[in-house]
Parts: C-alpha cells; sequence; structure tokens
C-alpha cells in the first residue's frame, strides 16, 4: 500500500531550525510530485510550493522563499522541508503531498510548534 | 497568482441534503482544479480532479462541475461522514492556491 509517512510532532524556540520529514512507501519515490502545505492553527490550507521528486528541483510558492528548503534524498525514498529561523508565525501543521496533478495521496502531517 | 474563493463559508445542513459549494477564481482558467474534504485533525482527502473526476472508492453521491471561472462541489443524500471542511485548489498555475474552506456543520 502507498503511503507517506511523515516525521512527529516538534516544539521549537524561535530562531532555531526544523526538519520534517516525508518517506515514502510502496511505490517508486519518483512517480510524482512532492507538495507541501502548511495549515496554521484554525485555519485552511496554504500551498508552500513542490519539489520534482525526478530532478530534485523545489518550487517555491512567494511566502516561502526565504527560511524554507525542499530537499530529497531519494535513496531513502524521502523528501525533507527545513524551516529556519523560526517565528510564531511559523507553528502549525505541515503536510506532505504526492500526486500527478492534484495530490491524492497525503501524509499524517507533522505539527511544528515554535514557542519561547 | 489565481485566488479562488469559496462560498458559503460555512453550510448547514441534514442528513440526507444536497448541497452546493461554490468556488470562483480571480481569473479564468482551464479545468485543472480539485476538492478535498478534510476531517477534523485528519489530512485532506482527494475527492474530485480535473474539475469532475471522481478520484477512485470516492462515492458518487460527490460531484463537481464547472468551467472557466466558477466551478462547484455537489453533494447529494448526505451522510453524517459528510459533516467536514471543503476546500477546492487550482492546480494550472504555480502557486497552486487553495479556497479558504467551507465547513459544512449538522443542522
Amino acid at each position: 500500500q502507498v503511503q507517506l509517512v511523515q516525521s512527529g510532532s516538534e516544539l521549537q524556540k524561535p530562531g532555531a531550525s526544523v526538519n520534517v520529514s516525508c518517506k515514502a512507501s510502496g511505490s517508486p519515490f519518483n512517480r510524482y510530485a512532492l507538495n507541501w502545505v502548511r495549515q496554521a492553527p484554525g485555519q485552511g490550507l496554504e500551498w508552500m510550493g513542490w519539489i520534482n521528486t525526478n530532478t530534485g528541483k523545489p518550487t517555491y510558492a512567494q511566502d516561502f522563499r526565504e527560511r524554507f528548503v525542499f530537499s530529497l534524498d531519494t535513496s531513502v525514498s524521502t523528501a525533507y522541508l527545513q524551516i529556519s529561523s523560526l517565528k510564531a508565525e511559523d507553528s502549525g501543521i505541515y503536510f506532505c503531498a504526492g500526486g500527478l496533478g492534484a495530490p491524492s495521496l497525503w501524509g499524517q502531517g507533522s505539527l511544528v510548534t515554535v514557542s519561547s | 497568482d489565481i485566488q479562488m474563493t469559496q462560498s458559503p463559508s460555512t453550510l448547514s445542513a441534514s442528513v440526507g441534503d444536497r448541497v452546493t459549494i461554490t468556488c470562483r477564481a480571480s481569473q479564468n482558467f482551464s479545468d485543472w482544479l480539485a476538492w478535498y474534504q478534510q476531517m477534523a485533525g485528519k489530512a485532506p482527502k482527494l475527492l474530485i480532479y480535473k474539475a469532475s473526476t471522481l478520484q477512485g472508492g470516492v462515492p458518487s453521491r460527490f460531484s463537481g462541475s464547472g468551467s472557466g471561472s466558477e466551478f462547484t462541489l455537489t453533494i447529494n443524500g448526505l451522510r453524517p461522514n459528510d459533516f467536514a471542511t471543503y476546500y477546492c485548489q487550482q492546480y494550472e498555475q504555480s502557486p497552486y492556491t487553495f479556497g479558504q474552506g467551507t465547513k459544512l456543520e449538522i443542522k
């Protein structure tokens, strides 16, 4: 069964960095685009961008072009989201989502809390 | 950027009802429009892609239509587990923007 499994919850202080992982199983990793989506507490979904799992090229939405980095390790079928210089407003659930076109396969979400 | 506006923001309905959610775009685009269902505390689930194509395993009481800048999601014969939040997303042009969501509540 194809699935995306994300890393667990993180509690970090402002100014720190965090890495969220998204591991694919049950399907070749390079078969789809891998999107990242943020959901702030009590808010809607916000598309952050995507990474091409064939080439490794990331594409970022405007609000995520600084401090956010998408990367891959294809040897372990895992995508990563790194957020640096964390701010309180970065708190939320981060989802990875894969698919050809509209993403049909979603990770369970990773909760990131930024608090001093 | 293409802005997506959903209406209504909240919708109250009863089991068995037929409901329609609308998604309007700030500019015309092709039919690269998806609908998702999100239950509380869960990841979104893809219901419909390409405006009207039902994702595998999704019940036929869900349907999508529309073109240009106006799209609709219709749910016929609401079931108890349909009460959730619904989002549209355009994936025609980066950034692939979501609507703000429609919360479907039990009346």
